[in-house]
């Protein structure tokens, strides 16, 4: 039940398409819905986050959706870049990361130029 | 603003030693830091809890006699690896908590190799 479960494991996209990557949460109790982005050698950076009583929340080139009913969420990146070209991590926690954050398995995107 | 830093950057060490590693926050003060290991290729799976002048709380599997935490001021967490072994080598994450925000911070990494 503490699991959040990340698909694709790695995805390759063209420069300008929009990566989509997608997380699934089974503890109804999580309340923070972040995702972070790790260059190789580098600790994970966040990226955005989320919480349960918003549907989408968008920053910048990056996108969250959320479906609380689907206990499902996903990361779209817009105008995607090489420089995109990351693993990126969605993770779940109770009260906004205080408590423990459960990650999901990775995502490792490509962006060809 | 909410920094983390993490020393050393990269260690090698010989098997059977012991190794330690210092998580710092910056400009901030955290009463909670959390140590993560991460295996090439996989994720970030949680060590321990660290709190300030009280004992860690570590996760089901994360031996507490062989990862050895002390977090003893309000900015300092260290990470002691004991008698170390090659399946020790791996890349060890810590992140702080800025209690206003209630957000983890994430410091560089730190990669050990047990030779």
């Amino acid at each position: 039940q503490q699991q959040v479960k990340q698909s694709p494991q790695s995805l390759i996209v063209q420069k300008g398409g929009i990566p989509i990557i997608n997380c699934a949460y089974e503890n109804t109790a999580f309340d923070y819905f972040p995702w972070y982005q790790q260059f190789p050698g580098k600790g994970p950076a966040l990226l955005i986050a989320i919480r349960p009583d918003v549907s989408e929340k968008k920053e910048g080139r990056f996108t969250i959706s959320f479906n609380k009913s689907a206990k499902q969420f996903s990361l779209h990146i817009m105008d995607s870049q090489p420089g995109d070209s990351a693993t990126y991590f969605c993770a779940a926690s109770r009260i906004q990361g205080a408590q423990k954050l459960v990650f999901g398995q990775g995502t490792r995107l490509t962006i060809n130029p | 603003g909410a920094v983390v830093s993490q020393h050393p950057s990269w260690v090698i060490c010989k098997s059977g030693t012991s190794v330690k590693i210092e998580c710092r926050s910056l400009d901030f003060q955290a009463t909670t830091m959390f140590w993560y290991r991460q295996f090439p290729k996989q994720s970030l799976m949680l060590m321990a809890t660290s709190n300030e002048g009280s004992k860690a709380t570590y996760e089901q599997g994360v031996e507490k006699d062989k990862f050895l935490i002390n977090h003893a001021s309000l900015t300092l967490s260290t990470l002691t690896v004991t008698s170390a072994h090659p399946e020790d080598s791996s890349f060890y994450i810590c992140s702080a908590l800025d209690r206003p925000s209630n957000e983890q911070y994430f410091g560089p990494g730190t990669r050990l190799t047990v030779t």
